[in-house]
């Protein structure tokens, strides 16, 4: 099984900031990975997949990037519906990390 | 539009069983698959395998393999999964997605199933 180690477990932070979020996969996955979003008592949104495609509808200020085993989210500039946990998912054998929840600092 | 609408709460008690329907709409529901994740409260989400809405093949995960079927009704454009031996830890809501093979998109609206006796 592919573990998938997301980093860091939560991030505070300010809107209008810039948020960097890491997962990394224990074997190579290629470019087969994707970004979602979960708001509480909600389902998950698809942000990005094939590591860098933004979903459609999803705004540019998010961006995904990597291949292989490092992966990145970036949120350009926080906004406030922009708190929620974040999870990234590879699709070679199916796992997910196990989340980074971003809070008001 | 593309959607996904399940099936609603469900309370069993342990080793009874389960299953939940996922109904399709929006896409011919013959072309695509469907996958089946969990989320245990507080705890990250977990694939359980997928169903191939057209020609009705499965893959489970090995966790659930043996305790876990997936079936769907192509006259319904419904996929289902049942979960038999239910015991507490399988508390959780359970999602459906349809995946084009490159997008896990739409998911259900999750559908919690209560383990308790």
């Amino acid at each position: 099984e592919i573990v998938m180690t997301q980093s860091p477990a939560t991030l505070s932070v300010s809107p209008g900031e810039r948020v960097t979020l890491s997962c990394r996969a224990s074997q190579s996955i290629s470019s087969n990975l994707a970004w979602y979003q979960q708001k509480p008592g909600q389902a998950p949104r698809l942000l990005i997949y094939g590591a860098s495609t933004r979903a459609t509808g999803i705004p540019a200020r998010f961006s995904g990037s990597g291949s292989g085993t490092e992966f990145t989210l970036t949120i350009s500039s926080l906004q406030s519906e922009d708190f929620a946990v974040y999870y990234c998912h590879q699709y070679n054998n199916w796992t997910f990390g196990q989340g980074t929840k971003v809070e008001i600092k | 539009q593309v959607q996904l609408v399940q099936s609603g709460a469900e309370v069993r008690k342990p080793g009874a069983s389960v299953k939940v329907s996922c109904k399709a709409s929006g896409y011919t529901f013959t072309s695509y698959a469907i996958h089946w994740v969990r989320q245990a409260p507080g705890q990250r989400l977990e694939w359980m395998g997928w169903i191939n809405a057209g020609n009705g093949n499965t893959k489970y995960s090995q966790k659930f393999q043996g305790r876990v079927t997936f079936t769907r009704d192509t006259s319904a454009s419904t996929a289902n999964m049942e979960l038999s031996s239910l015991r507490s830890e399988d508390t959780a809501v359970y999602y459906c997605a349809k995946w084009d093979g490159v997008q896990l998109w739409p998911w259900g609206q999750g559908t919690l199933v209560t383990v308790s006796s």
